[in-house]
């Protein structure tokens, strides 16, 4: 049984640039959170997407957007890329019936020069 | 609203002795919480939750938490620390609307 994963695993990008980052969640699940994590701190949540829709956002700006596909996968998209979006971008999955409990991927480090 | 707060930024044990890594909530909510561990380049890996059943919480690798609604708090213990316990805890509230905050983390240090 698969657990989340993530590609790619590192990526380097230029200021004002766009990424996608992609998500793949652990067989059975059908909601999927995004985090930042910046280096030395606990991760941020961003945002989750249930149903193709998303649910529930956390303080980012709209530069952060993000899409589910029907087989549950998902896409986090950054534009504008600032040096400050430098982090780790955890996927988390979970099932609708238990939201809270989360499985996380091992991560995209996301590195902007 | 919720947020939680890890009491120490970081931890430093002895092998074989035991492990505090303390945690309060707030929430406004009856909050489920979670201990997360994160090892060097590895992602997070669930430890243990509290979603309102027994106050003790068992997890795995031998950890435990106690949820303690009168002083809001969430520690997490363990009877002896092992080499392998050397890692990153974050403490985790999610309740209402389901949004989930970290803590900013713990620092373990295991000395042999």
């Amino acid at each position: 049984d698969a657990g989340v994963t993530q590609s790619p695993t590192h990526l380097i990008k230029t200021r004002g640039q766009q990424v996608t980052l992609r998500c793949s969640p652990k067989s059975g699940h059908d909601t999927v959170s995004w985090y930042q994590q910046a280096l030395g701190q606990g991760p941020q949540f961003i945002f989750q997407y249930y149903e193709e829709e998303e649910r529930q956002r956390g303080n980012f700006p709209d530069r952060f957007s993000g899409h589910q596909f029907p087989n549950y996968s998902s896409e986090l998209n950054v534009n504008a890329l600032l040096l400050g979006d430098s982090a780790l971008y955890l996927c988390a999955s979970s099932s609708a019936l238990r939201k809270e409990t989360q499985y996380f991927g091992p991560g995209t480090r996301l590195l902007v020069l | 609203a919720q947020s939680v707060t890890q009491l120490d930024s970081h931890v430093s044990v002895s092998e074989g002795t035991p492990v505090l890594l303390r945690c309060n909530y707030s929430s406004s909510y009856s909050p489920s919480l979670f201990w997360y561990v994160q090892h060097p380049n590895k992602g997070l890996q669930l430890l243990l939750k509290y979603t309102s059943a027994a106050t003790l919480v068992k997890g795995i690798n031998g950890f435990e938490a106690e949820f303690k609604k009168s002083e809001t708090s969430f520690h997490l213990t363990k009877p002896s620390a092992h080499m392998s316990d050397a890692a990153e805890y974050f403490c985790v509230v999610s309740g209402g609307g389901f949004k989930t905050i970290f803590g900013a983390g713990t620092r373990l240090f295991v000395k042999a």
